[in-house]
């Protein structure tokens, strides 16, 4: 069974840009939840969602959004980058009935 | 509201030493609790997981950890750790019905030849 796969790995963006990350859950797996990394602030939760519904949502700017596809694919966006939001973004997929979620390998945002 | 303490951000331990990772939490609700792993560049694993039942947990790679409500506790223990234990480790505590985790700090666990 294929893990959780998000693209890109690595992405390098200047102030004030938009960007967009794309996650693809576990085959089956109808939720999906993102988390942003860094050293200062550690892990904090930014949304979740559950059959193409936002079911909770983090302490985040409106920057910061997010969407889910019918397949339950995620892609989360963020605009007007800072360079606080330089980080690595983690999505999470789980079969939403409670219980574990299982990360992808991340997205390391860097903002210059 | 939820909130995990690790009460300690960096473990030091000679390897095939017994090893003990410190986690409290704060609920006002029944909680699900985890032990993630993290290794450089690299997303979070699960460790072991505690939904109900018995309250010591076993995980994979030998850790296993015992679930204290009165404590409010969760601490993850390995009787003989290996240089590749050397990551990080996350407490996490989530209600019942949400993905909407709340991490602890982590802590860095070195294990030294």
């Amino acid at each position: 069974k294929a893990g959780v796969t998000q693209t890109p790995r690595y992405l390098i963006k200047t102030r004030g840009q938009q960007v967009t990350l794309s996650c693809s859950p576990i085959s089956g797996h109808r939720s999906v939840s993102w988390y942003q990394q860094t050293p200062g602030q550690g892990l904090q939760f930014l949304f979740e969602y559950f059959s193409e519904t936002q079911r909770n949502k983090g302490n985040f700017p409106g920057r910061f959004s997010g969407r889910q596809f019918s397949n339950s694919r995620s892609e989360m966006n963020v605009s007007t980058l800072e360079l606080g939001d330089s980080a690595l973004y983690l999505c999470a997929s789980s079969n939403g009935q409670g219980g574990e979620a299982f990360f992808g390998q991340g997205t390391r945002l860097t903002v210059v | 509201a939820q909130s995990v303490t690790q009460l300690d951000s960096q473990v030091p331990v000679f390897e095939e030493a017994p090893v003990e990772l410190r986690c409290n939490y704060s609920s006002s609700v029944s909680v699900y609790l985890f032990w993630y792993v993290q290794y450089p560049n690299q997303g979070l694993q699960l460790l072991l997981k505690y939904l109900s039942g018995s309250t010591l947990v076993k995980g994979i790679n030998g850790f296993e950890a015992e679930f204290n409500k009165s404590q409010t506790s969760f601490h993850l223990r390995k009787p003989s750790v290996h240089i590749s234990d050397t990551a990080e480790y996350f407490c996490a505590v989530t209600r019942g019905g949400t993905y909407k985790y709340i991490f602890g700090t982590g802590t860095r666990l070195k294990v030294l030849a």
